[in-house]
């Protein structure tokens, strides 16, 4: 049970684009949505966090129109990286917390790597 | 600032034995702590957990050790095995963090069990 996906798992895109990556709880409700970023090396890096049928919570420093997020449903969130440049390529991971269980754990999704050439 | 600290970047450890990575945190509002399983290019896996009301919390191999004075948590592993070579990730929330119970993560500990 608690199973997170993410689609895709890898993208490569030109700078100016932007990529949309999805993250789905496969076999539970998710009340909470989180979305990290891990660059080489370090520690998981908080972006934002999201709660289904409202705004998303971002982190201080993250632009919250260069990353969209939108949680549509129980099961799914989205994150838009709009106007991509170099430096965001990096690997995006998103979490959720299972709504039934009321429990604080955060299962996680297998991760996107996104390189912006 | 960093309120949850994971002192030992790396640990290597001989099969079979046992694996003690330590954390330690500075925030007294947490109530709830979290370990953490990653290898490279994947996500998180959820390890083990304990709350603030609780010292101690095992599941089969690991077991979850909490002083709150001491502000100190530990995850022992026994018998480690080479398939817990990994990086782990202490993780801690805090009780005032409303409804969405965000967690605060440590820099990870890199565990190598050597055959």
């Amino acid at each position: 049970g608690a199973v997170v996906s993410q689609h895709p798992s890898w993208v490569i895109c030109k700078s100016g684009t932007s990529v949309k990556i999805e993250c789905r709880s496969l076999d539970f409700q998710a009340t909470t949505m989180f979305w990290y970023r891990q660059f080489p090396k370090q520690s998981l890096m908080l972006m934002a966090t999201s709660n289904e049928g409202s705004k998303a919570t971002y982190e201080q420093g993250v632009e919250k129109d260069k990353f969209l997020i939108n949680h549509a449903s129980l099961t799914l969130s989205t994150l838009t990286v709009t106007s991509a440049h170099p430096e965001d390529s990096s690997f995006y991971i998103c979490s959720a917390r299972d709504k039934g269980t009321g429990k604080y754990e955060q299962y996680f999704g297998p991760g996107t790597r996104l390189t912006v050439t | 600032d960093q309120q949850v600290k994971q002192n030992s970047p790396s640990l290597s450890v001989q099969e079979g034995r046992i694996s003690i990575l330590n954390c330690d945190y500075t925030n007294s509002m947490f109530d709830y702590f979290l370990w953490y399983k990653k290898y490279p290019a994947e996500g998180p896996t959820f390890l083990i957990s304990i709350s603030s009301i609780k010292d101690k919390n095992e599941d089969g191999r690991f077991t979850v050790f909490l002083n709150k004075s001491a502000k100190h948590l530990s995850l022992h592993i026994v018998p480690s095995q080479p398939g817990d070579s990994a990086v782990y990730f202490c993780a801690a929330s805090p009780y005032n963090a409303g409804n969405n119970r965000k967690l605060i993560w440590g820099l990870g500990t890199s565990l190598a069990v050597n055959p």
